[in-house]
């Protein structure tokens, strides 16, 4: 059965510290994990993640895919009060495209 | 890049009556279209995915005569909840595959639905 893993469920760090947010996956026909940030509303795409062993960045945020070992991390530097969020991480299967969620991991950034 | 718009954001309906959900793709050809139900603190769960033209497919437990799905052109898709009940409160959230693959999947921002 398909299924995404991420850890740790949820976790509390003061600013400026920097955070690693872990997602293993086991994923029947895998094509591409991605990352998305929930606050209030609807998850906001972070990245897409297809080719193992290269880091994608955004400002402060970068991620990268292990492929033999089925995992990604996401990595945020120097964490804000506004990196506060719920951070889903999802595996890509099959031909339909469908997305197989992880739980998330709920980031806590006090000031 | 890449939007997909909601609405309603949010709604309040008594039991007993129906509910459209319309999710549009703005700039791009949403060719798949994904419908997601949240619970407070508890992750998305897929509910059905629709092909622009054909029928929807329905996730295990997820009553397809309930929860109606059309997605009639490459930038619309609508998700009518039948017969609502307070269990059908929920977050109801669309998301769209760019035909293209360059934008990954786009979120629509969210219905809240609340059922009285």
């Amino acid at each position: 059965e398909d299924k995404v893993v991420q850890s740790p469920l949820s976790l509390v760090v003061h600013e400026g510290d920097t955070v690693t947010l872990n997602c293993s996956y086991e994923v029947t026909n895998f094509r591409s994990l991605l990352w998305y940030k929930q606050e209030k509303k609807a998850p906001t795409f972070l990245f897409m993640l297809t080719s193992s062993g290269i880091e994608k960045k955004s400002g402060r945020l970068s991620s990268i895919l292990d492929k033999k070992e089925l995992f990604s991390i996401l990595n945020i530097t120097a964490t804000q009060t506004g990196d506060s969020a719920v951070y889903l991480c999802a595996g890509n299967a099959g031909n339909n495209r469908k997305l197989i969620w992880g739980l998330g991991t709920s980031l806590g950034v006090n000031p | 890049g890449a939007v997909v718009s909601q609405h309603p954001s949010w709604v309040i309906c008594k039991s007993g009556t129906s509910v459209k959900i319309e999710c549009r793709s703005l700039d791009f050809q949403a060719t798949t279209m994904f419908w997601y139900r949240q619970f407070p603190k508890q992750s998305l769960m897929l509910m059905a995915t629709s092909n622009e033209g054909s029928k929807a497919t329905y996730e295990q437990g997820v009553e397809k005569d309930k929860f109606l799905i059309n997605h009639a052109s490459l930038t619309l898709s609508t998700l009518t909840v039948t017969s609502a009940h307070p269990e059908d409160s929920s977050f109801y959230i669309c998301s769209a595959r760019d035909s293209g693959g360059r934008h990954g999947y786009t979120f629509g921002s969210g219905t809240r639905l609340t059922v009285v």
